[in-house]
């Protein structure tokens, strides 16, 4: 099956550093990349979705300069969250999506602490 | 815009028996319904999906209906066992968007033994 996945697992960085998570998709080419942000007990939320070689799209309420999105590749994008704050602590998931494909997989995430 | 609600929030159900979550859609172009399940500190995985041409679908214990008049589509386990507990989310996508897919809220499943 399709595999994803995303490092690091865990982090914890020092309120006004910036953190990176990367995502690749291991054997698929990801056309489309998602990145969502997972309070406890509650749903997915999107945050923005990108195409390779494209400006991600956020969605309303991200601030783009603060979660900085990129996807260089078909198997590669990044997220880096800027001067984190202890508010950014969540669980940030991507997912990734093959060409003319609607099924996502899922990376195992990644917990970010921001003290 | 889309919107998808899921019921119930908290199911619990003793081993051996089915387990049933709801999903109600609002957008009639949506043509696409995938079912996760996603155990604790862990990824969503999929479990089975359906497309909008097609009224049922299963796949051993687990199986999911769709019925588009009423925009509902529904999962259904079978036989449930104590590693069927965990939070299940419907959702939909119409293909637009980048094939964007709408969440429902979850559905924590307790199988009690």
């Amino acid at each position: 099956g399709a595999v994803v996945s995303q490092h690091p697992s865990r982090v914890i960085c020092k309120s006004g550093t910036s953190v990176k998570i990367e995502c690749r998709s291991l054997d698929f080419q990801a056309t489309t990349m998602f990145w969502y942000r997972q309070f406890p007990k509650q749903s997915l939320m999107l945050m923005a979705t990108s195409n390779e070689g494209s400006k991600a799209t956020y969605e309303q309420g991200v601030e783009k300069d603060k979660f900085l999105i990129n996807h260089a590749s078909l198997t590669l994008s990044t997220l880096t969250v800027t001067s984190a704050h202890p508010e950014d602590s969540s669980f940030y998931i991507c997912s990734a999506r093959g060409a003319g494909t609607y099924e996502q997989y899922f990376g195992p995430g990644t917990r970010l602490t921001v003290t | 815009g889309e919107n998808v609600e899921q019921h119930p929030s908290t199911l619990s159900v003793q081993e051996g028996d089915s387990a049933v979550i709801k999903c109600t859609y609002s957008d009639s172009a949506s043509n696409y319904f995938p079912w996760y399940k996603q155990e604790l500190g862990k990824r969503p995985q999929l479990i089975i999906d359906i497309r909008s041409n097609v009224g049922e679908k299963k796949d051993q214990r687990i199986a999911v209906t769709l019925n588009k008049t009423a925009k509902h589509f529904s999962l259904h386990i079978t036989e449930t066992q104590p590693e069927d507990s965990a939070v299940y989310f419907c959702a939909a996508s119409k293909g637009d968007s980048n094939y964007q897919l709408i969440w429902g809220a979850g559905t924590k499943l307790i199988i009690k033994p």
